[in-house]
């Protein structure tokens, strides 16, 4: 167990439709990062947050948002759902004073029918 | 921005050889360099790391070893078993250790490995 946690585990939704997946960092790691990752495109990073603040931004879609909360959890909006969308999607959390040593939750399956 | 090419895509070895997979990298600024194992299904374990500065790192039978000229490094695992099999992804990033920076990692396309027994 990485200390990152992840909920749904499991979402199916349908074409159009938006979805919130939410990430609860390891105690004390004030870094969360989103990861999606498909067959075709492998492990992608999408965004990272750091206290709050948007750090980095990778390859996410528009449709796309996230933020982090007071609270350091983070949640990861998907909106106007498309089939391409279906994947595993990971957050990690980085420990803090390391060079970016990231643990990562058990990820969120997304299926889009 | 920084590419991880990862060889071999597949890799088949039998229980108590060893196995290598290799990555390269593109961004000479990339300063941390971690392996991942990651079973079916389930979440990518981080199984060894090796930073910029140092040239081998060893934990039991895993071993990485990195090159900064050459910009490439590789992942070691001797005397295999059957619970090694997994699929084992490279990734770099730009860390550091000033909390808050961007160290996303650039990952791999991973390697299958198989060990039979």
């Amino acid at each position: 167990d990485s200390g990152v946690t992840q909920t749904p585990k499991h979402l199916i939704t349908a074409t159009g439709q938006r979805v919130t997946l939410r990430c609860s960092p390891r105690s004390g790691d004030l870094s969360v990062y989103w990861y999606q990752q498909s067959l075709d495109q492998g492990l992608q990073f999408l965004i990272q947050y750091y206290n709050g603040e948007e750090r980095a931004k990778g390859n996410i879609l528009e449709r796309f948002s996230a933020q982090q909360f007071p609270d350091l959890h983070s949640e990861l909006n998907l909106s106007s759902l498309e089939l391409g969308d279906s994947a595993l999607y990971f957050c990690a959390s980085s420990v803090e004073g390391t060079l970016g040593e990231q643990y990562f939750g058990p990820g969120t399956r997304l299926t889009v029918t | 921005g920084e590419n991880v090419e990862q060889h071999p895509s597949t890799l088949s070895v039998q229980e108590g050889d060893s196995a290598v997979i290799k990555c390269t990298y593109s961004d000479s600024a990339s300063n941390y360099f971690p392996w991942y194992k990651q079973e079916l299904g389930k979440r990518p374990q981080l199984i060894i790391d090796i930073r910029s500065n140092v040239g081998e790192k060893k934990d039991q039978r895993i071993a990485v070893t990195l090159n900064k000229t050459a910009k490439h490094f590789s992942l070691h695992i001797t005397e295999t078993q059957p619970e090694d099999s997994a699929v084992y992804f490279c990734a770099a990033s730009m860390g550091s250790y000033y909390g808050g920076s961007q160290g996303n990692l650039i990952f791999g396309k991973g390697t299958k490995l198989s060990v039979k027994p």
